[in-house]
């Protein structure tokens, strides 16, 4: 089965300054996927970032950045230069492409950023 | 190019009322999910449909939810009847599945969500 852990509950940075934003995963297959999802306070699921199994250099996307340590089964999010639009519900999901397709989700860290 | 469509945003009943949502995701989105996600939590799968096939119910609690995807496009999640436990946020998401590709990254597209609260 697989199992993705987020555990921090909260996180507070400074407008500007970077965070990092802790995933762990646990899965037995050798073929799967990793997502960071945003939530604001709206509601609806933005995706962030996504990174595969096989890729051997850390995802990018903006201001978004994961660092995959396989071996360590982490695929933690960094923002950079933090905005306060970025205040949001952050989930870590996972997909595993061998067995099935559900994605699965961690229980999201909320992130708050301070003028 | 239209998101994932649900309706109604917000839905207040009384417990053993019935209720049904609605959703209608991402045209040429072959696959649909419905997620139940509690306050605090994060989402968890209720059911996948591939086209019209519901491939994935394991988590469906089949005495009261029920679930369809006429022709392959929108669906319907229903609960009857809906108890105290079941208030949470109701989500619709979509995805095209094109096999395991460089690139292919899978995501699911949400819709808003309905949000539903049993008094």
């Amino acid at each position: 089965a697989q199992k993705i852990t987020q555990t921090q509950p909260g996180m507070f940075v400074q407008e500007k300054e970077a965070v990092t934003l802790d995933c762990t995963y646990d899965t037995s297959d050798q073929s799967y996927g990793l997502f960071w999802y945003k939530q604001p306070s709206s509601g609806e699921m933005i995706f962030l970032i996504y990174q595969g199994s096989y890729d051997e250099q850390n995802a990018t996307e903006g201001r978004y950045s994961l660092n995959f340590q396989k071996a360590r089964k982490s695929a933690n999010l960094v923002i950079s230069a933090s905005q306060l639009g970025d205040s949001a519900m952050y989930f870590c999901a996972m997909r595993n492409w061998g067995s099935n397709y559900k994605l699965t989700f961690g229980k999201g860290t909320l992130l708050t950023v301070n003028p | 190019e239209a998101g994932v469509v649900q309706s109604p945003r917000y839905k207040i009943i009384e417990k053993k009322q019935p209720v049904a949502f609605w959703c209608n995701p991402i045209s040429g989105h072959n696959t649909l999910y419905w997620y139940r996600q509690n306050l605090g939590q994060g989402p968890e799968l209720l059911i996948r449909y591939e086209n019209e096939e519901a491939v994935d119910d394991s988590q469906l609690p089949k005495d009261r939810f029920s679930a369809e995807r006429l022709k392959g496009v929108d669906s319907t999640l229903k609960i009857q009847p809906a108890e105290l436990g079941d208030s949470a946020v109701y989500l619709c998401a979509s995805s095209v599945y094109r096999g395991q590709r460089e690139g292919h990254t899978g995501e699911l597209f949400f819709g808003e969500g309905s949000r539903l609260t049993v008094l």
